[in-house]
C-alpha cells in the first residue's frame, strides 16, 4: 500500500530535550516536505527536499533540523525543543514537478513540549 | 509569496443540504492550481477536489464541486447531498507551477453537519 508514515504519533517532551520525528513514504517521491498546523494558522512549511541531499527552508524554519540521506526518508529535528513548538507536524510527498501528483500525508504527529 | 484566505473558520449545514466554503487567494502568477483538503477527526488529510488555473471548467468529484473565478481568485468549494462523513475540518490549498516547491494552505473551515 502506498503510504506516508510516521512516527510517534503522539510525543510529549520537556524542553530542550531532543528529539526526532520520522517519516518514509514507499512511493519513490523526490518531494518531501514537512508542515506544523496551528489553530487558526492552518498548515504552514517548515522544510521541504526535491531529493537525497537536497533540502531547503519553508516559511517557518526556525528551531527545526531536516536531512535527506535517503528517498525514502525525511527526518525532522528538534534540537532543542520549546513550548512554541508544540504543534501537529504532518509530513507530506509527492513525485517533484508534477502537478497532477497530489500531496500525499502521513497521519501527523502530536508533539507536546512543557 | 502567496497567501490563501479562508474567511469562514466554522460553519454548520443540516444533513442532505448543500453548504459552500468559501477560499481566496492572491498571486500574481499565471499557471497554479488549487486543492480542497479534508482533515477528519482522525487527523489524516484526504484531497477532496482539484483545478487546474488554466481551465475554465469547474472541477467535479460526485458530491464535491468547486466555483472557481480566476479573475476574482476565489475558489469556492459546495457540498451537495451533505452526510455525516463529511464533518471534517477542509483546507484550501495552491500549488503555482513557478514555485512548485511549496503549497500554501488556508487556515481552515470547521464543518459540522447536523443529523
Amino acid at each position: 500500500e502506498a503510504q506516508v508514515t510516521q512516527n510517534p504519533r503522539y510525543l510529549i517532551t520537556v524542553t530542550g530535550k531532543k528529539l526526532t520525528v520520522t517519516c518514509s513514504q514507499n512511493m519513490n517521491h523526490e518531494y518531501m516536505s514537512w508542515y506544523r498546523q496551528d489553530p487558526g494558522l492552518g498548515l504552514r512549511q517548515i522544510y521541504y527536499s526535491m531529493n537525497v541531499e537536497v533540502t531547503d527552508k519553508g516559511d517557518v524554519p526556525e528551531g527545526y533540523k531536516v536531512s535527506r540521506k535517503e528517498k525514502r526518508n525525511f527526518p525532522l529535528i528538534l534540537e532543542s525543543p520549546s513550548p512554541n513548538q508544540t504543534s501537529l507536524y504532518f509530513c507530506a510527498s509527492s513525485l517533484s514537478r508534477d502537478p497532477n501528483s497530489p500531496l500525499h500525508f502521513g497521519n501527523g504527529t502530536r508533539l507536546t513540549v512543557t | 509569496a502567496q497567501t490563501v484566505t479562508q474567511s469562514q473558520p466554522e460553519m454548520s449545514v443540516q444533513e442532505a443540504e448543500t453548504v459552500t466554503l468559501s477560499c481566496t487567494y492572491d498571486t500574481s502568477e499565471s499557471d497554479y492550481y488549487l486543492f480542497w483538503y479534508k482533515q477528519p477527526p482522525s487527523r489524516q488529510m484526504i484531497l477532496v477536489i482539484r483545478q487546474e488555473a488554466y481551465k475554465q471548467q469547474n472541477a467535479t468529484e460526485n458530491r464535491f464541486s468547486v466555483n472557481f473565478q480566476k479573475a476574482a481568485k476565489s475558489f469556492s468549494l459546495k457540498i451537495s447531498d451533505s452526510q455525516l462523513g463529511d464533518a471534517a475540518m477542509y483546507f484550501c490549498a495552491y500549488w503555482g507551477l513557478y514555485n512548485f516547491n511549496k503549497f500554501y494552505f488556508g487556515s481552515g473551515t470547521k464543518l459540522n453537519v447536523k443529523p
